[in-house]
């Protein structure tokens, strides 16, 4: 059964920093990993979307990367600003004929102006 | 554009009582899911419909729980009879047919259950 784990489970910086939140999968036979955001009394936000295939993926400051050998992966927030306080969410699909997302637990970003 | 609409945003009511959430997808997406987040176990998948179809219920807690989806544009989860543990946030997502597309999320019902 696919597991998903998010390390830290919370975390706070000072504007400007770069930072790495990790997220990690039991099985490797993933056909997808996604990062989301979600802000306080919001539904998630995609951020990235990683096909099996790719090893990584850039919008703006932020980039995430694959390595589905080792069950990883990696999202770098460049320069963080307090705006990109959220909670950072991991999701896979599992390879297959499904849609379902199994998601992490999360990572509470706190970036201090 | 529109994006995933969800109704009530917060309910409030006594175990026992009938639940119904509501759920409008974003026009022309084909996939429509229904989560349950809590602080315990987190965001689970609890059924998807793929064309008006449920695919995947496996997620489903308890035959208390029930979902339907009549038409392309309205879903609904209901629990009958509720229970205090039901107590959770509620999202409706969708998505357009393919895998790697993403899915696009409500800003979800907020139940409580007294």
């Amino acid at each position: 059964k696919q597991e998903v784990t998010q390390i830290p489970a919370a975390l706070s910086v000072p504007e400007g920093e770069n930072l790495v939140l990790n997220c990690s999968f039991t099985d490797s036979a993933i056909y997808n990993l996604q990062w989301f955001r979600q802000d306080p009394g919001k539904g998630l936000t995609s951020l990235l979307l990683i096909q099996s295939s790719q090893r990584e993926q850039t919008s703006g400051r932020l980039n995430a990367s694959l390595d589905k050998s080792s069950g990883r992966s990696t999202l770098y927030i460049a320069a963080s600003q307090p705006g990109d306080s959220a909670t950072y969410l991991c999701a896979v699909i599992d390879g297959g004929a499904t849609n379902k997302l199994i998601f992490g637990t999360g990572t509470l970003l706190a970036v201090q102006p | 554009d529109a994006g995933v609409i969800q109704s009530p945003r917060h309910e409030v009511t006594e175990m026992g009582q009938e639940v119904t959430l509501r759920c409008k997808p974003i026009s022309g997406h084909d996939y429509l899911f229904w989560y349950r987040q809590t602080m315990m176990r987190g965001l689970e998948l609890l059924i998807y419909f793929n064309n008006n179809v449920p695919i995947d219920d496996s997620g489903m807690p308890e035959d208390r729980f029930s979902a339907k989806m009549p038409n392309a544009s309205f879903s609904t989860l209901k629990i009958q009879p509720s229970e205090p543990r039901d107590s959770a946030v509620y999202f409706c997502a969708s998505s357009v047919g393919h895998r790697n597309q993403p899915q696009h999320f409500g800003d979800g019902t907020r139940l409580s259950i007294l």
